[in-house]
């Protein structure tokens, strides 16, 4: 079946260095996209939202961008820093708004001292 | 805290118990979300109720697993005649429907691990 995947499972970035983290997505269908952070032993928590008629969004030190074409979503974090170690999530929905959200795996973001 | 809680935080039971979980969203949220999370996966939708109603459910896992939200606000989920790949993380989520407006926000969750 179509769902959300990866393209990498770990990343390694220098503390202040920009992370990028991309997800590709299957499912034409999907207008509504969602990145979350779940941090060991916690459930996910919202980072930022993007839907189908916009092709970037910007939020405090994270950038969503959106390319319909390849069907491909990447998450922005600006300066990363200690606390922004964690698994990011992209997740997908149709419809609009989150509903049924359809998850990836998942990357596991490490920052570096 | 205001946020979205859940209870037990770890359930251990062994195989073929029935255990049940409940979920306490965030008061004015409208939407509720149950999910299920393997390690090293993403969570994985299982239903969802607007009030009390359950708007979704075919996404349940078996006729094992059930979920209820009675009076609109707390959510139980019940898995009867557990088996050990029923154990997982359980995720609850909450929103509120309003303007268009559907930020998840998930609690803690539950870890079953089943023996």
């Amino acid at each position: 079946g179509e769902s959300v995947g990866l393209h990498l499972p770990t990343l390694s970035v220098q503390e202040g260095d920009n992370s990028i983290i991309n997800c590709a997505y299957s499912n034409s269908a999907s207008d509504y996209f969602i990145w979350y952070k779940q941090e060991s032993g916690k459930g996910p928590q919202f980072i930022i939202d993007i839907r189908s008629n916009m092709d970037k969004r910007q939020g405090q030190r994270v950038t969503v961008l959106l390319n319909k074409t390849v069907k491909h979503l990447s998450l922005q974090i600006a300066a990363t820093q200690p606390g922004d170690s964690a698994v990011y999530f992209c997740a997908e929905n149709i419809g609009g708004s989150a509903r049924q959200l359809t998850f990836g795996s998942g990357t596991q973001l490490t920052v570096l001292p | 805290d205001t946020g979205v809680s859940q209870n037990p935080r770890h359930k251990i039971t062994k195989r073929g118990q029935n255990v049940t979980f409940r979920c306490d969203p965030i008061s004015e949220h409208n939407r509720l979300y149950w999910y299920r999370q393997t390690l090293g996966q993403g969570p994985e939708f299982l239903t969802y109720f607007q009030n009390e109603a359950q708007l979704e459910k075919s996404r349940l896992l078996s006729d094992r697993f059930s979920a209820e939200r009675p009076k609109g606000s707390f959510s139980t989920l019940e898995i009867q005649r557990t088996e050990q790949g029923d154990s997982a993380m359980y995720l609850c989520a909450s929103s509120l429907t309003i303007g268009g407006q559907n930020e998840q926000y998930f609690g803690p969750g539950t870890r079953l691990t089943v023996t």
